[in-house]
């Protein structure tokens, strides 16, 4: 079963403007991913944010993770058309060995 | 390029077939994961080797079998092939053995059944 569930399924603005993704999980994790794919492509990592930090930044992403409210977001600031791609958050279910469980993602398209 | 060799990229086969997917991980990398990903079921995660061993097991079809050779290397047989297999197949590979942090992923190979 997904662990990590995306809002919105899809995701459509304007080049220049702001996309906001939610993530939401259902037990505690050590980390929290957030990765991106082209249409039919490999996933590609983004940014990783455990469970004891609050806020990251990479370049024009942001991450917040609430692990009192299970959820995370991501922020991509003044988007470009090569932004249109997927992007799926991932969780590790925090005990043992436990491979990356992906949500269903989010579809962000980014109108030139 | 994230290092990670997948073949073939694309291959169209009938009901009832056997096909190999193979994978080359990163140099270094001794975890490989496999994961399907369909329209239907998103990216759902099969199943976790490191270095030779088996380490985790996910959704994985009993007509579904993998291994990880000594060179790192992995196979995927998907066997008695069904309409419903058809997705497309990542391996994705990095070093720890516990299945956290990063992991990098192929390209993929696309599996159609017909």
């Amino acid at each position: 079963s997904q662990q990590g569930e995306e809002d919105p399924q899809a995701l459509s603005i304007q080049e220049g403007e702001n996309a906001t993704m939610n993530c939401s999980y259902k037990t505690s994790i050590n980390n929290l991913q957030w990765y991106r794919q082209n249409s039919g492509r490999g996933l590609v990592h983004l940014i990783l944010i455990r469970s004891n930090e609050r806020e990251k930044h990479s370049g024009r992403l942001r991450v917040t993770l609430d692990t009192s409210k299970k959820s995370s977001s991501l922020l991509i600031t003044a988007s470009r058309a090569a932004d249109t791609a997927s992007y799926f958050c991932a969780t590790d279910a925090g005990e043992g060995n436990t491979p990356l469980v992906f949500g269903k993602g989010t579809r962000l398209s980014v109108i030139a | 390029d994230s290092g990670v060799t997948q073949t073939p990229k694309h291959l169209i086969t009938a009901t009832g077939q056997r096909v190999t997917l193979r994978c080359s991980p990163r140099s270094g990398d001794l975890s490989v994961y496999w994961y399907q990903q369909s329209l239907d079921q998103g990216l759902q995660f099969l199943i976790h080797y490191y270095n030779g061993e088996e380490r985790a097991k996910g959704n994985i079809l009993e007509r579904f079998s993998a291994q990880q050779f000594p060179d790192l290397h992995s196979e995927l047989n998907l066997s008695s092939l069904e309409l419903g297999d058809s997705a497309l197949y990542f391996c994705a590979s990095s070093s720890p053995p516990d299945g956290r942090g990063t992991i990098y992923f192929g390209e993929g190979s696309w599996l159609t059944v017909v």
